[in-house]
């Protein structure tokens, strides 16, 4: 099994505020994704790094992937009430086909 | 917009019954998936299916536990006879990559089980 700890695992802010959220492992991933989850609904695929290091950037959000290739961070700028959520990442090992998804980060954005 | 459709939503059965959770995964999708997720928190891996073969299971999934793809649409879970702790919601998710070639798993709205 191999094992993503996110940090922290519950988080609330102010409208406003910048947050990050880190993902975490002693193992090494071929790529590495985030989800996010909304009350009532299955994850929705935010973003997909493959490369160490790499950074990518979705509007107020910014992610990355470790150079090693062993854990990843999301920031996010001047967080609003919409991006409240549970956010996943989940890794792809070298061996074996199928996503192993961290243990959550319960965000929540008070206007 | 092509989604995966999950049913029934919510399940209530009594201990050491067998349940059959349905999904039906995206058409051009060849890659399918059950996780559960506990307490709204954590999602974990239960089985993956290709080819019309388990390709991956884990711990959790075990003789209890089968899959099916019983006519090319459907993909379906059982669970032989229930347990409390088997008390969870239940995510099919289909890709149409997989994940050694980054695909997007496209997940469904989840059944939630509840075993009295």
């Amino acid at each position: 099994t191999q094992l993503l700890e996110q940090s922290p695992q519950f988080l609330s802010i102010q409208e406003g505020e910048n947050l990050t959220v880190y993902c975490n492992s002693s193992s090494v991933f071929s790529s590495l994704q985030w989800y996010r989850q909304e009350p009532g609904e299955g994850p929705v695929l935010l973003v997909t790094v493959v490369t160490g290091g790499e950074v990518k950037k979705l509007k107020r959000l910014t992610f990355q992937f470790g150079d090693a290739r062993k854990d990843s961070s999301l920031h996010i700028t001047a967080a609003q009430p919409g991006d409240t959520g549970l956010y996943l990442c989940a890794g792809v090992p070298y061996t074996g086909n199928q996503f192993y998804f961290g243990t959550g980060t319960s965000l929540t954005v008070i206007p | 917009e092509p989604e995966v459709t999950q049913t029934p939503s919510h399940q209530v059965t009594q201990m050491g019954q067998e349940v059959i959770l349905r999904c039906v995964p995206i058409s051009n999708h060849l890659y399918f998936y059950w996780y559960r997720q506990i307490l709204g928190q954590k999602v974990e891996f239960l089985v993956s299916f290709y080819n019309n073969e388990i390709s991956e299971k884990s711990e959790i999934f075990d003789d209890q536990f089968s899959v099916e793809r019983p006519d090319g649409s459907n993909f379906t879970l059982k669970i032989r006879s229930t347990k409390l702790e088997d008390s969870a919601m239940y995510f099919c998710a289909s890709s149409e990559l997989g994940a050694l070639n980054t695909g997007e798993l496209f997940f469904g709205e989840g059944s939630r089980l509840t075993v009295l």
